[in-house]
């Protein structure tokens, strides 16, 4: 199984601003997600990161509000922009094993925007 | 479209109890099917999973099968324990978008001792 890092784990942030949550796995993966986990929800699938290309997102989110990198197979980044407080989520990153059959999650990152 | 329904919580369950979780799916297809876990505090990890009807997931004392003919994947666990308390979410892999999971809403077990 892959091992998968996230920093920050928490922050609180001021509204209108913006935060970059960085992704680090301890092997080379080809897919790799970023989820939301909105406070008692469950998860929703923001966007999958292409290594080497534009993300792709999911209905009702944007490349504006939520900019995506995947400079190569181990890391991904996601910024959070123009902040408000509906923004308050944990934040999760997520990558396949090799075969595309199972996924695994990363701790998560716990946003509360004021 | 592709989605999951499960039972809503919380459930709250006597230690050594039998536990049921029900799930329900639709899909195109036959998808995988899943059960991952959130503990107080910590990351979602897998519990279980099942990539083909009539499959059956096991992991820490719990069960689930893949039965095509209800479209379900309840999780089962013959003696619940306070260290069970978490919250269960059920998933699929839509096979049409690789690796794409889809979860359930989650079901919040509390074991009293």
């Amino acid at each position: 199984s892959a091992v998968i890092s996230q920093k920050p784990s928490r922050d609180i942030c001021q509204r209108g601003t913006s935060l970059t949550i960085q992704c680090q796995v301890d092997s080379q993966v080809t897919m790799m997600f970023w989820y939301r986990q909105q406070p008692g929800q469950s998860l929703t699938l923001i966007a999958t990161a292409n290594q080497g290309s534009e993300a792709t997102y999911e209905s009702g989110f944007v490349i504006d509000k939520f900019p995506i990198s995947r400079p190569n197979l181990t890391f991904s980044t996601l910024t959070v922009s123009n902040m408000s407080p509906e923004d308050s989520s944990i934040y999760l990153c997520s990558v396949t094993d090799r075969g595309g059959e199972t996924q695994y999650f990363g701790p998560g990152t716990r946003l509360l925007v004021l | 479209g592709d989605s999951v329904t499960q039972m809503e919580g919380p459930v709250t369950l006597s230690e050594e109890a039998f536990l049921t979780i029900n799930c329900t799916y639709t899909a195109t297809g036959y998808p995988s099917l899943f059960w991952y876990v959130q503990y107080p505090g910590e990351g979602l990890q897998l519990l279980l999973k099942a990539t083909k009807a009539d499959d059956k997931g096991s992991n820490k004392g719990f069960e689930a099968t893949y039965r095509k003919e209800t479209t379900s994947f309840h999780l089962e666990k013959g003696s619940v324990q306070v260290s069970d308390s978490a919250v269960y979410f059920c998933a699929l892999r839509v096979y049409s978008s690789a690796s794409k999971i889809i979860f359930g809403s989650g079901t919040r077990l509390s074991i009293r001792p």
